[in-house]
């Protein structure tokens, strides 16, 4: 059971570029998250999905986008990186009113 | 708006003794509440839930308990081993057709063998 995965685990970027997080889930589940986690702090959701073709804006979402096009995929795309963007993110997926997110082993981003 | 927040960042416990993690929340609007343990370099894994109407839950050697009257919820946890230490967050679920999962900050708790 691969469960949710996430690509790349560990990326540099430079300031101004842009790139896409991958997130992609055999569980078959309708909810999909994406949460960045800053050191010493929460998880803070930055989009989610409650289906393919439906997404909307979590507690931080600027600097970011997202699409659904199928319900295993999740991308999230950082464009114009900046440095308050580094932070390990995390995308989670759950079936419809679960409770139980099912997470990533997150990818570690450093933008400098 | 929502806040999920806990008492302390650090807690230190030896070996065999129980371990009570604390939290505060500020929006009544939840349907439940939720546990997650993160071990280091890892993604955070459910514990365990309960729903906002109830008052306590148990698991395999874990107890939720939710005070609505002044918001707050606790996970204890019994005879904690080396295995138990992580960070643990708490969160709260708010569902209908947007459900959404929002996390406090964390309290890493260490076991002292």
């Amino acid at each position: 059971n691969a469960g949710v995965t996430q690509t790349p685990k560990f990326r540099i970027l430079k300031i101004g570029q842009s790139m896409t997080l991958q997130c992609t889930q055999d569980m078959n589940h309708n909810y999909m998250y994406w949460y960045r986690q800053d050191p010493g702090m929460g998880l803070k959701l930055i989009y989610y999905s409650v289906g393919a073709g439906i997404t909307d804006k979590g507690e931080v979402p600027n600097g970011y986008n997202v699409s659904r096009s199928t319900t295993e995929d999740f991308p999230l795309r950082l464009e114009l990186a900046a440095p308050s963007q580094t932070s390990v993110y995390f995308c989670a997926s759950s079936i419809p009113g679960g409770t139980e997110a099912f997470f990533g082993q997150g990818t570690r981003l450093t933008v400098v | 708006g929502e806040s999920v927040g806990l008492h302390l960042p650090t807690l230190s416990v030896q070996e065999g003794d129980n371990s009570i993690i604390n939290c505060a929340y500020s929006n009544s609007a939840s349907d439940y509440f939720i546990w997650y343990k993160q071990e280091s370099g890892k993604g955070p894994q459910f514990i365990i839930d309960i729903r906002s109407n109830m008052d306590k839950r148990q698991g395999q050697r874990v107890t939720v308990l939710l005070n609505k009257t002044v918001k707050h919820l606790s996970l204890q946890i019994a005879a904690t081993q080396p295995g138990d230490s992580a960070v643990y967050f708490c969160a709260a679920y708010y569902g209908g057709s947007q459900g959404n999962l929002i996390f406090g900050k964390g309290t890493k708790l260490s076991v002292k063998p």
